[in-house]
């Protein structure tokens, strides 16, 4: 099946700071998706980008989907930025489900 | 606001007694849903996918019937934990799809005594 890695594993930053987050997937996909887990546990959608680039705000994500690889771009970072950044894919044309990467934890300091 | 609800947030339950989450979709009908688990620390893991008016799917080594899944509307989909241990203790999480974005309840942490 699909395999979705992450990195870094985990991250620290100074508040004000910028970061890349990188997703690499095995096969081609049709959606691919950014989360963001705040402490709290919930998932909020951060970014639907099967291909090219989305802004919102101090956020924003790259997929290359020849290249296999998504990168999302956090600027100025705020300590309510903490929490755990997930990629997942959408793996039904290879009879999975959404098959979630093992996130990058981030922690922003104040 | 949220587009799939998730009730209760939180939940504690004694061994040996039974415990139901509900996953709704509130803007948007979903003919299927999917049900999550997430240990510590670590990934969203499929459990199964709830499919309106028929039975659920699982996932290689979820016990289906210890983890029931009912999905009787189009809007309500329900996991219930039968028979929960401590071991069953956990973060579980259920998302629907509206046309090509997933969207995610608020999670439900189980905690059994």
């Amino acid at each position: 099946g699909i395999q979705v890695e992450q990195s870094p594993p985990d991250l620290i930053l100074q508040e004000g700071a910028n970061s890349t987050l990188r997703c690499n997937f095995s096969d081609s996909v049709n959606n691919l998706q950014w989360f963001h887990q705040n402490p709290w546990g919930q998932l909020i959608n951060l970014f639907y980008i099967p291909s090219g680039t989305k802004q919102n705000g101090r956020l924003s994500a790259t997929t290359v989907a020849t290249e296999r690889y998504s990168l999302l771009y956090i600027s100025s970072s705020q300590t309510t930025d903490s929490g755990v950044y997930f990629c997942a894919v959408d793996g039904s044309n290879y009879g999975q489900n959404f098959v979630f990467g093992p996130g990058t934890r981030l922690s922003v300091l104040p | 606001g949220a587009v799939v609800s998730q009730h209760p947030s939180w939940v504690i339950c004694k061994s040996g007694t039974s415990v139901k989450i509900e996953c709704r979709s509130l803007d948007f009908q979903a003919t299927t849903m999917f049900w999550y688990r997430q240990f510590p620390k670590q990934s969203l893991m499929l459990m199964a996918t709830s499919n309106e008016g028929s039975k659920a799917t699982y996932e290689q080594g979820v016990e289906k019937d210890k983890f029931l899944i009912n999905h009787a509307s189009l809007t309500l989909s329900t996991l219930t934990v039968t028979s929960a241990h401590p071991e069953d203790s956990s973060f579980y999480i259920c998302s629907a799809r509206d046309l090509n974005t997933i969207y995610f309840g608020e999670g439900s942490w189980l905690t059994v005594v």
